[in-house]
C-alpha cells in the first residue's frame, strides 16, 4: 500500500520563474492538502483540495495555486516565485473525518536563487 | 487566537529512559484535536498519536504517551524507553472544529529537537 509520494524531491528555480510540484494521495484518502515548512519552522497551511475543488485556504497570495484531479492527486503550482518562496513544500492526505491524521509524503525541496 | 506552543527547542534523553515534551494550546473551539508529529532529518513528517478534546483518557500508542490536561490547555508527549531511532524534530498541532469533518487545517508548534545519547 503506497503512501503519499511526491515529485520532484528537490528543485533548484531562478526568481520570477513558475514551479509545479506534485502529490499522489495515499491509496483510499480523498482529500489533499498542501503545507510550507520554512527552515527552524513549523509547517505553514497553504489549501486543501477535495473533490476537485479548493476548500480551505491559508494566509497565502494568489501567486500559490492549485489542481485536483479525478483520481484525486494534485499540484501546487508557484508563479513569480521570491526567494522566500524557498522551503520544503509537504504534500498531506487524508480520510473524511475530522479527527484522522494527516498522512504526508517527503516533501519537496524548492531551492529560489 | 489559535495557538500552539513548544517551549523546549532542544531536549536531550539517554538511551532507555523516558522523556516528555511539552505543548501548550490555545482555542476557543470546544471541539479539536491534538495531533504529535516526528520529523527525521529526511523531512517527512510521521503521524505518531492522536487526542480529541471529548476523549475520556489520555491516548497511548506503543511507546508513545499523551499526557493531556484539558484545563491548563496542555498536551505533553510522553516518549518511553527512548531510542537512537528517536532522534529527530517533534512538533505539536492541532485541529479546530474535528466533529465538523471539513477542516483540515492544522496549526503547528514551532517543534522541539530531540537528541537521544547512546
Amino acid at each position: 500500500d503506497a503512501g503519499v509520494t511526491q515529485s520532484p524531491t528537490h528543485l533548484i528555480k531562478t526568481r520570477g520563474q513558475q514551479v509545479t510540484l506534485r502529490c499522489s494521495p495515499k491509496s483510499g484518502h480523498d482529500t489533499v492538502s498542501w503545507y510550507q515548512q520554512a527552515l527552524g519552522q513549523g509547517p505553514q497551511f497553504i489549501f486543501q483540495y477535495y473533490e476537485e475543488e479548493e476548500r480551505q485556504r491559508g494566509n497565502f497570495p494568489d501567486r500559490f495555486s492549485g489542481h485536483q484531479f479525478p483520481n484525486y492527486s494534485s499540484e501546487l503550482n508557484v508563479n513569480a516565485l521570491l526567494l522566500g518562496d524557498s522551503a520544503l513544500y509537504l504534500c498531506a492526505s487524508s480520510l473524511g473525518d475530522g479527527n484522522s491524521p494527516l498522512h504526508f509524503g517527503n516533501g519537496t525541496r524548492l531551492t529560489v536563487t | 487566537a489559535q495557538k500552539i506552543t513548544q517551549t523546549q527547542p532542544g531536549m536531550f534523553v539517554q538511551e532507555k529512559e523516558a522523556v516528555t515534551l511539552d505543548c501548550t494550546y490555545d482555542t476557543s473551539d470546544p471541539s479539536y484535536g491534538l495531533f504529535w508529529y516526528k520529523q527525521p532529518s529526511s523531512g517527512e513528517m510521521i503521524f505518531l498519536i492522536y487526542q480529541g478534546s471529548y476523549d475520556q483518557q489520555n491516548a497511548t500508542e506503543g511507546r508513545y504517551s499523551l499526557n493531556f490536561q484539558k484545563a491548563r490547555k496542555s498536551a505533553n508527549l510522553v516518549i518511553s524507553a527512548s531510542q537512537l531511532g528517536d532522534s529527530a524534530m517533534y512538533f505539536c498541532a492541532m485541529r479546530e472544529a474535528v466533529n465538523a469533518g471539513n477542516n483540515r487545517k492544522l496549526i503547528w508548534g514551532l517543534g522541539t529537537s530531540l537528541a537521544v545519547n547512546p
